[in-house]
C-alpha cells in the first residue's frame, strides 16, 4: 500500500527563523508528483509547492524548497524566514502519475512564534 | 483564490437528511475530485470525474454519489446522513491528467457538513 507518513505532529519556530518539516513516503511506483499543501486555520487547502519524481533538481517557490531525497523517499520542506502568516496544518501528498488520488500524510501544525 | 468555487460554505442539518454539495473547478480544468475531511480519518480521496465520467473511486460510501455535469460543474450528493458524516467537504480539480500541470490538484474553500 501506498503511504505517507509525516512523524512531526507538531512543531514551532520563531519569526524569522528556518524550519523544516519531514515527510516519507512508501511507494513501488516510479513516477509520481509530491506536493506540500498548506491548511491555515480557514481550513482552506493552499498549494505550497510540487515536485516531480523523475526531475533531480529541488523544487522551490520563493521561502520555501524541498529536500527531495527518491532513494531514500524522502520529502521534507524547509521554510526560510517563517512570519506568523506561515502558522497553519502542513500536508505532504503523494499522487502517482496517471491517478486520481492524491495521498495525504497525518499533517504536522506548524507555530510561528513571534 | 484557487479558483475552485464550492457552495454552501456550511450547512447543518438532521440525521437521516440529504444534502447536495456544488463546485465549479477552475476555468478549462476537466478534471473534478472529492475529498473529505474528518478528525478521525483524516484527508481522505472520495471519487474523481473526468470530463463528465466517473475517473477513480476511493472510499465513498454507497450511501454517496456524485456526478460531473456537460458544463463540468460537479455534485457531491450525500443521502441517510449520520452523525459520523460530519466533516468538511472539499473538491478540487486539475488540467488534463499530463505533466506536473495536470497532476496538480487545486483545492476550494470547502463545505462544511455538521449532521445533527
Amino acid at each position: 500500500a501506498q503511504t505517507v507518513t509525516q512523524s512531526q505532529p507538531e512543531m514551532s519556530v520563531q519569526e524569522a527563523e528556518t524550519v523544516t518539516l519531514s515527510c516519507t513516503y512508501d511507494t513501488s511506483e516510479n513516477n509520481y508528483y509530491l506536493f506540500w499543501y498548506k491548511q491555515p486555520p480557514s481550513r482552506q487547502m493552499i498549494l505550497v509547492i510540487r515536485q516531480e519524481a523523475y526531475k533531480q533538481q529541488n523544487a522551490t517557490e520563493n521561502r520555501f524548497s524541498v529536500n527531495f531525497q527518491k532513494a531514500a523517499k524522502s520529502f521534507s520542506l524547509k521554510i526560510s524566514d517563517s512570519q506568523l502568516g506561515d502558522t497553519a496544518m502542513y500536508f505532504c501528498a503523494f499522487k502517482p502519475r496517471g491517478t486520481g488520488k492524491l495521498i495525504f500524510g497525518q499533517g504536522t501544525t506548524l507555530q510561528v512564534k513571534p | 483564490d484557487s479558483g475552485v468555487t464550492q457552495t454552501p460554505k456550511h450547512l447543518i442539518t438532521a440525521t437521516g437528511q440529504r444534502v447536495t454539495l456544488r463546485c465549479s473547478p477552475r476555468s478549462g480544468d476537466l478534471s473534478v475530485y472529492w475529498y473529505q475531511q474528518s478528525l478521525d480519518q483524516g484527508l481522505q480521496f472520495l471519487i474523481q470525474y473526468y470530463n463528465g465520467e466517473e475517473r477513480a473511486k476511493g472510499n465513498i460510501l454507497e450511501r454517496f454519489s456524485a456526478q460531473q455535469f456537460p458544463d463540468l460543474h460537479s455534485e457531491l450528493n450525500l443521502s441517510s446522513l449520520e452523525l459520523g458524516d460530519s466533516a468538511l467537504y472539499f473538491c478540487a480539480s486539475s488540467q488534463r491528467d499530463r505533466g506536473i500541470a495536470g497532476n496538480t490538484i487545486y483545492f476550494g474553500e470547502g463545505s462544511w457538513l455538521t449532521v445533527v
